[in-house]
């Protein structure tokens, strides 16, 4: 079947430090691969997307690379900031679908 | 771009009530909808799917029957939890997909629902 794992958090960092979340999935095909990102008390916003292998997708100082051969889609960003706290979660959807199945979120907290 | 809109953003019942959530795309159509739930510091978990015009898909081990999904046009779908239990609190989150695009899932808000 298909899911999503993604590494336990809470993480923590302080401010400018490197971040990584990772995810890893398994599915059959070649499934489009999402982040999202959830603050506190509000819906989900998507943050970036990579729908083949090897795309990178990036927004607001934020990467991932779609790597089939690894099956993982890790979060990257080179300096966080405090208005980065949030719960982060990997996705998938299967070809030809839009249903999205989610990780557990892993939560992210910025020190100053 | 594109938004949903979830309302309300929070409600209170009492047991046995019904409430009525509502889901909104407000600048595009939305031919699908979805509605998930989400437990403290847990993942969403899909509830079902609503098509615009038929029945909605339910997921294993959701009942129909509690959770009842209407989507009468292509603009709104609501869920309504019918006689609620102090169980049923959660928040719940409903997305859409834009029927021109292949663009991914706008997500709403989510609502806050407890029950006493």
């Amino acid at each position: 079947g298909n899911s999503v794992t993604q590494m336990e958090g809470p993480v923590t960092l302080s401010e400018e430090a490197f971040l990584t979340i990772n995810c890893t999935y398994t599915a059959t095909g070649y499934p489009s691969l999402f982040w999202y990102v959830q603050y506190p008390g509000e819906g989900l916003q998507l943050l970036l997307k990579a729908t083949k292998a090897d795309d990178k997708g990036s927004n607001k100082g934020f990467e991932a690379t779609y790597r089939k051969e690894t099956t993982s889609f890790h979060l990257e960003k080179g300096s966080v900031q405090v208005s980065d706290s949030a719960v982060y979660f990997c996705a998938l959807s299967p070809p030809g679908t839009y249903k999205y199945i989610f990780g557990t979120g892993t939560r992210l907290k910025v020190l100053a | 771009g594109a938004v949903v809109s979830q309302h309300p953003s929070w409600v209170i019942c009492k047991s046995g009530t019904s409430v009525k959530i509502e889901c909104r795309s407000l600048d595009f159509q939305a031919t699908t909808m979805f509605w998930y739930r989400q437990f403290p510091k847990q993942s969403l978990m899909l509830m079902a799917t609503s098509n615009e015009g038929s029945k909605a898909t339910y997921e294993q081990g959701v009942e129909k029957d509690k959770f009842l999904i209407n989507h009468a046009s292509l603009t709104l779908s609501t869920l309504t939890v019918t006689s609620a239990h102090p169980e049923d609190s959660s928040f719940y989150i409903c997305s859409a997909r834009d029927r021109q695009d292949n663009s991914p899932l706008h997500f709403g808000n989510g609502t806050r629902l407890t029950v006493t």
